[in-house]
């Protein structure tokens, strides 16, 4: 199986922070990855596919990059409604494999 | 609009039974694979399961294999998940959704809650 390592676990930024997430996976996965974002008790919404293409509807704050085996997924201005938890999520080979995920809190 | 229901969770004793329903509308079910996610309390997001348009192909995490089996009914637009030999480490919200390769399709349902207690 694939195993993706999500960093950090945890962060606290402030509104307007440029934050970053980074994923890594135990071997090459082209750009079969999203990112999902998913606050309490809510289901996980989908904010890039394909590494780095937004998905519709998603703000243009949120990018993705990277291919093979490193991923980062950037917020550009930090805001209010973006405080959540995030996963990065493998579809290369199965079973997809998602991270540990990465809870943005308020500092 | 795109919906997807979960239905069917509850409370039920280590070593029983549920079956959960996801049912779908708004887009062309019988088109799509479909994906089972679970995740227990506190903790993050586990791909559980996932079957073709056709249900030519299933596949199913490690941790279920054996134990559960997904279906579909096309003509119903339904998803369903049937659960045997349940135990605690199952307890969780699962999720339906749509798969993660289909570009810019992104479906979930708002999950339905599985408790396995005695």
């Amino acid at each position: 199986d694939i195993q993706m390592t999500q960093s950090p676990s945890s962060l606290s930024a402030s509104v307007g922070d440029r934050v970053t997430i980074t994923c890594r996976a135990s071997q090459g996965i082209r750009d079969d990855l999203g990112w999902y974002q998913q606050k309490p008790g809510k289901a996980p919404k989908r904010l890039i596919y394909g590494a780095s293409t937004l998905q519709s509807g998603v703000p243009s704050r949120f990018s993705g990059s990277g291919s093979g085996t490193e991923f980062t997924l950037t917020i550009s201005s930090l805001q209010p409604e973006d405080f959540a938890t995030y996963y990065c999520l493998q579809h290369k080979s199965y079973p997809p494999t998602f991270g540990g995920g990465t809870k943005v809190e308020i500092k | 609009e795109v919906q997807l229901v979960e239905s069917g969770g509850g409370l039920v004793k280590p070593g029983g039974s549920l079956r959960l329903s996801c049912a779908a509308s708004g887009f062309s079910f019988s088109r799509y694979s479909m994906t089972w996610v679970r995740q227990a309390p506190g903790k993050g997001l586990e791909w559980v399961s996932s079957i073709s348009s056709s249900s030519s192909h299933i596949y199913y995490a490690d941790s279920v294999k054996g134990r559960f089996t997904v279906s579909r009914d096309n003509a119903k637009n339904s998803l369903y998940l049937q659960m045997n030999s349940l135990r605690a480490e199952d307890t969780g919200v699962y999720y339906c959704a749509s798969p993660p390769d289909y570009g810019d399709v992104d479906y979930w349902g708002q999950g339905t809650l599985v408790t396995v207690s005695s």
